[in-house]
């Protein structure tokens, strides 16, 4: 067990609804990353937050947003659902020191339905 | 634009056999390659993290390896056991925006 949570477990929303998603990074982390993972798909990276402040992005449009909050838990959070966004969101913590290459630690995902 | 590819996409062997995952990248400048086991509907487990200088990584019956030069890595599993069934991700980590990247996985199935 990793120590990062994740809620809710499972979520089934409608085409056009907003979601939030939420992590619990692991104690003494200082930055957390949210993925989603579509079947049969590896991760794909949706962003970064290093000490509150958004640190990198991939290819996934404005409607999908971050927060990181001063205990270093996070919000994902979704506008306008499509019918593509079904799939499971994973976030992961990590401590983060100038030039050095951390180990990435995941929580159990949300697994999102979009009917 | 860096990409990861992982052969075979599924594999099914007998319990006891040695096994060899490959990981191939295509932009040597990484800071690291992460080995992650994830079961069915699951997230993430990290097994091994190999840094761009170092050259293997070994856990138990675990052994990573990583040539960047040719952009490879291999996850070596020893003994397998049916407990080893499960999804293998490698994911490397850019240099060039720091992003990490994954791989589609490796569907292991260890029959008993």
């Amino acid at each position: 067990e990793t120590g990062v949570t994740q809620s809710p477990t499972h979520l089934i929303k409608t085409r056009g609804q907003q979601v939030t998603l939420r992590c619990s990074s692991q104690s003494g982390h200082n930055t957390v990353s949210w993925y989603q993972q579509a079947l049969g798909q590896g991760p794909q990276f949706i962003f970064q937050y290093y000490r509150e402040e958004e640190n990198g992005r991939g290819n996934f449009p404005p409607r999908f947003s971050g927060l990181q909050f001063p205990n270093y838990s996070s919000e994902l959070n979704v506008n306008a659902l499509e019918l593509d966004d079904s799939a499971l969101y994973l976030c992961a913590s990590s401590f983060v020191r100038q030039g050095a290459g951390e180990t990435q630690y995941f929580g159990p995902g949300t697994r999102l339905l979009v009917l | 634009k860096q990409e990861v590819t992982q052969i075979p996409a599924a594999l099914s062997v007998p319990e006891g056999e040695n096994l060899v995952l490959n990981c191939s990248f295509t932009d040597s400048a990484i800071y690291n390659l992460q080995w992650f086991r994830q079961d069915p509907g699951k997230g993430l487990t990290s097994l091994l993290l190999i840094q761009s200088s170092q050259r293997e990584q070994t856990s138990g019956r675990l052994n990573a390896s990583l040539d960047k030069s040719s952009g490879r890595s291999t996850l070596y599993i020893a003994a397998s056991q049916p407990g080893d069934s499960a999804t293998y991700l490698c994911a490397v980590r850019s240099r060039r925006d720091d992003k990490i990247i994954f791989g589609k996985g490796t569907r292991l199935h260890i029959l008993p």
